[in-house]
């Protein structure tokens, strides 16, 4: 079956723009998480969804950052008014349920801010 | 706060020279600590789950254990195609927090 996909793989823009990074789960997964992968630094949790409950924010690292999940697939998250220190890998992954079940992970988005 | 603390750094092995990861952590309440090896370019892929001390699992030549602070990841016998980074996170919730990796590289 197919597994967690991301796009665009790529994205290089410049400082001030907006910015969408899209993320499609494995199908059934009810649990998705967004997380950044920065150079030389961990995996760094951002938000999570869990069906039709308030996701959890708290890795949001400013306000110029928001996600959405619509019919409870699809993700799409946003940055707005890049800064430079937003260059990044940004990963998805999704589970089953959350607590305690495999997360799989997508390739991911290379975020790249001139 | 959770941690994981991951060692060593980067490892470089000949083929067929058997070896072991660390990864020690403290975490409130541990619903999973997992193991996912991370090729360049790409998204982790995940390997195992362990849930609680004495556990052990096993997937070709990779082995891995836990204890209540640590957990290794013992490499057998490996192959160049098992070079890569291997990251290790724990679970007290929902998230995920991840150590910094370990890089195997090894040499035929």
């Amino acid at each position: 079956g197919a597994g967690v996909s991301q796009s665009p793989s790529n994205k290089v823009t410049e400082k001030g723009k907006d910015v969408e990074l899209r993320c499609d789960p494995i199908s059934g997964h009810t649990a998705l998480y967004w997380y950044r992968q920065s150079l030389g630094q961990g995996l760094e949790f951002l938000i999570y969804f869990q069906g039709n409950s308030a996701p959890d924010k708290s890795g949001l690292p400013s306000d110029r950052f928001s996600a959405e999940r619509t019919g409870g697939s699809v993700s799409t998250l946003t940055i707005q008014r890049t800064q430079q220190e937003d260059s990044a890998v940004y990963l998805c992954a999704s589970s089953l349920g959350g607590s305690g079940t495999g997360q799989f992970f997508g390739p991911g988005t290379r975020l790249t801010v001139l | 706060e959770d941690q994981v603390t991951q060692s060593p750094e980067a490892l470089r092995l000949q083929e067929g020279e058997s070896s072991s990861l660390n990864c020690s952590y403290t975490v409130s309440g541990l619903r999973g600590l997992f193991w996912y090896r991370q090729d360049p370019g790409k998204g982790p892929e995940f390997l195992f789950t362990l849930y609680s001390a004495g556990e052990e699992k096993e997937k070709e030549r990779l082995k891995a254990t836990l204890t209540k602070k640590e957990s290794f990841l013992h490499i057998t016998a490996p192959k160049p195609e098992d070079s890569a980074t291997y990251l290790c996170a724990v679970q007290d919730d929902y998230k995920l927090s991840f150590g910094a990796g370990t890089t195997v590289t090894v040499r035929a």
